[in-house]
């Protein structure tokens, strides 16, 4: 059973476009936060989210946490060939486990 | 060191022998975490290391599968006998401390087991 889900799984957009990308679970999560991977290389933090309702934004990127913390989601505005890569969303159950739980995953391809 | 070092970064391996991966942490982490994640999928929980004790080991795929942490730092994944179904992108990661805190990752050590 996967506890948390990413839709879509693949995305391929043109330069400039927006894009949304989602994290859904049942489950509620102390703490979220997204991971952008490159190919030959181990996923990179891009923030974390611990409040319900919390939106941060990094540049382009403009993540949300969930009122509930059951789900979050990340919108690229503007998308570049730079923002090509593996996102992946990971989160820390409520009842204060170590174990971070991640996502299955969305494949990005910003075509210039 | 500076990040989160794994070695070997690629190994490939007949079936049926035994490999050992290599973790360093970043100096002064006391978790670490190992993840296995298959060719473009998400990371699958292996096991989580607090200090040199293992408090949780269900994500290992088998009793083939095992690891150890020294010293609270470095910490080796064994596999024995491997299989092809083992050939994964294996991933480290340390965080300062248990839960709630930004892990950091290595850059993982490729399996192929042919």
């Amino acid at each position: 059973t996967q506890l948390l889900e990413q839709s879509p799984q693949f995305l391929s957009i043109q330069e400039g476009e927006n894009l949304t990308v989602y994290c859904n679970s049942s489950s509620v999560f102390s703490s979220l936060q997204w991971y952008r991977q490159e190919p030959g290389e181990g996923p990179v933090l891009l923030v974390t989210v611990v409040t319900g309702g919390e939106v941060k934004k990094l540049k382009r990127l403009t993540f949300q946490f969930g009122d509930a913390r059951k789900d979050s989601s990340l919108h690229i505005t503007a998308a570049q060939p730079g923002d090509t890569g593996l996102y992946l969303c990971a989160g820390v159950l409520t009842s204060g486990t170590y174990k971070y739980i991640f996502g299955t995953g969305t494949r990005l391809k910003v075509l210039a | 060191g500076a990040g989160v070092s794994q070695s070997p970064s690629n190994k490939v391996t007949e079936k049926g022998k035994d490999v050992e991966l290599r973790c360093d942490p970043i100096s002064g982490h006391t978790a670490l975490y190992w993840y296995r994640q298959s060719l473009g999928q998400g990371l699958e929980f292996l096991i989580y290391f607090q200090g040199n004790s293992a408090p949780d080991k269900s994500g290992l795929p088998s009793d083939r599968f095992s690891a150890e942490r020294t010293g609270g730092s470095v910490s080796t994944l064994t596999i024995q006998r491997t299989q092809q179904e083992d050939s994964a992108v294996y991933l480290c990661a340390s965080s300062p401390v248990s839960s709630g805190n930004t892990i950091y990752f290595g850059e993982g050590s490729w399996l192929t087991v042919v």
